[in-house]
């Protein structure tokens, strides 16, 4: 079945350094979500991005959809301690109306 | 607006005693879907529903775990004789309509479900 990639499933960097999470599909995605989820807390809606090609930013987040539309990437900019957490790629099931989600990039962060 | 509420946000049950879980979506919001996250695990889809309809249970288990949306009330994830490995975070997410209208999810805080 359809399934989206996650990697890397563990990053830890240091208070300042850059951090990309990636996800992957062996099909064309319809459109991708992505969430990010604070230790103990539950999963907060981030962006989507639908076109091919497509990048979006929020401050220090940047958000890129392939051109094939199978992969995207999610790359913090100078991290801060308020960046922990897990960042998990989302993307609706092909003829189904729910999303499958990646195994989720768990990041911490040295201050 | 309300966003979605869960309760309660922490259960704790012995095993082969039945835990219920209820979730109220967020107002206008008329699609509920059901997750099991285990620590340190991704979020794993259970179950969509819509009023009065499960629309895909592909997700949950056969046995012991059922859903429901009624008319009136809250959804609620029940799971009979519950075991050690039911142990997990049970996360509820409504949209106002399905995802295929790629309309983002918005999750409550879940529950944290505990067994003895």
């Amino acid at each position: 079945g359809q399934q989206v990639m996650q990697i890397p499933q563990y990053q830890h960097v240091q208070e300042g350094e850059d951090f990309t999470t990636y996800c992957n599909s062996s099909t064309t995605l319809s459109n991708i979500q992505w969430y990010k989820q604070r230790p103990g807390g539950h999963p907060v809606f981030l962006i989507q991005l639908v076109k091919s090609g497509e990048v979006k930013k929020q401050k220090r987040l940047t958000f890129q959809f392939g051109e094939a539309k199978k992969n995207s990437s999610l790359h913090i900019t100078a991290t801060q301690t308020t960046d922990v957490g897990t960042y998990f790629c989302a993307s609706p099931l092909q003829g189904a109306q729910k999303l499958v989600f990646g195994q989720g990039t768990r990041l911490t962060i040295n201050p | 607006n309300a966003g979605v509420m869960q309760n309660p946000r922490h259960l704790v049950r012995r095993r082969g005693q039945e835990a219920r879980l209820r979730c109220s979506p967020m107002k206008g919001h008329s699609h509920v879907y059901w997750y099991r996250q285990l620590p340190e695990e991704g979020l794993k889809f259970m179950v969509y529903l819509q009023k009065e309809n499960i629309i895909d249970e592909s997700g949950m288990p056969k046995e012991r775990f059922s859903a429901e949306f009624p008319k009136e009330g809250p959804s609620i994830l029940r799971i009979q004789q519950v075991v050690r490995g039911d142990s997990a975070a049970y996360f509820c997410a409504s949209s106002p309509i399905g995802q295929g209208s790629n309309q983002p999810q918005h999750f409550g805080d879940g529950t944290r479900l505990s067994i003895l």
